[in-house]
């Protein structure tokens, strides 16, 4: 079956360390984002990149980074300068011939 | 700025009733507009996916339509039960500037048994 794999589904971060949430497709799509879910906050895009070794910032990049060496592969690294990491990971990936958008089932990391 | 709207925030209905979710966006330049739910805890899973030349788009009991030029979809869900109790998002992919969605806050919908 194709689809998105996040690993993995729950995460949990001392301060000052650095965390990698993995994020695979199979869907051969292009393009992969990264959201954050925060409670009453909706989702918030933080990196995206719609080709191989190319991505780009989205609303809320400071404090996490990625990497886009794969198609298949797009992982978001929690950095120690995002003073608030707690919250609901999302990845997708976005199909050119229909438009849609194919969530993973999300990471929930916590600072402890 | 395209922004997304939903209203209610949240909703509570009795089983068998029948149900219409909205979603408003101010801008009608998009390509498509994405209906998805979101079990507690869960991804997002897409439901449909209304094309900007669409009116509408139906599956199984749900049914969403989209009037672009007015800016606003619809979602329709027929004999509510328990098992859709969710949220429900809209999202709108802009044909300006690059693919990223705009979402909406969501709906929060409880169907009591």
């Amino acid at each position: 079956d194709g689809g998105i794999t996040q690993s993995p589904k729950y995460l949990f971060r001392k301060e000052g360390q650095n965390v990698t949430l993995s994020c695979e497709q199979n869907l051969n799509h292009d393009a992969m984002y990264w959201y954050r879910q925060d409670p009453g906050q909706g989702l918030r895009l933080i990196y995206y990149s719609q080709i191989v070794n190319d991505f780009q910032k989205g609303d809320i990049a400071e404090g996490y980074s990625v990497s886009r060496e794969k198609k298949e592969s797009f992982p978001l690294t929690v950095t120690s300068a995002q003073k608030n990491p707690t919250a609901f990971y999302l990845c997708a990936s976005w199909d050119r011939d229909d438009y849609g958008y194919t969530f993973g089932s999300g990471t929930r990391l916590t600072v402890v | 700025k395209q922004e997304v709207t939903q209203i209610p925030a949240a909703l509570s209905v009795p089983e068998g009733e029948n149900l219409v979710l909205n979603c408003s966006f101010t801008d009608s330049a998009i390509y498509n507009l994405q209906w998805f739910r979101q079990d507690p805890g869960k991804g997002l899973t897409s439901l449909l996916l209304i094309q900007s030349s669409q009116r509408e788009q139906t599956s199984g009991r749900l049914n969403a339509s989209l009037d672009k030029s007015s800016g606003r979809s619809t979602l329709y869900i027929a004999a509510s039960q328990p098992g859709d109790s969710a949220t429900y998002l809209c999202a709108v992919l802009p044909t300006s500037g690059t693919y990223k969605y705009i979402f909406g806050t969501g709906t929060r919908l409880k169907v009591l048994a």
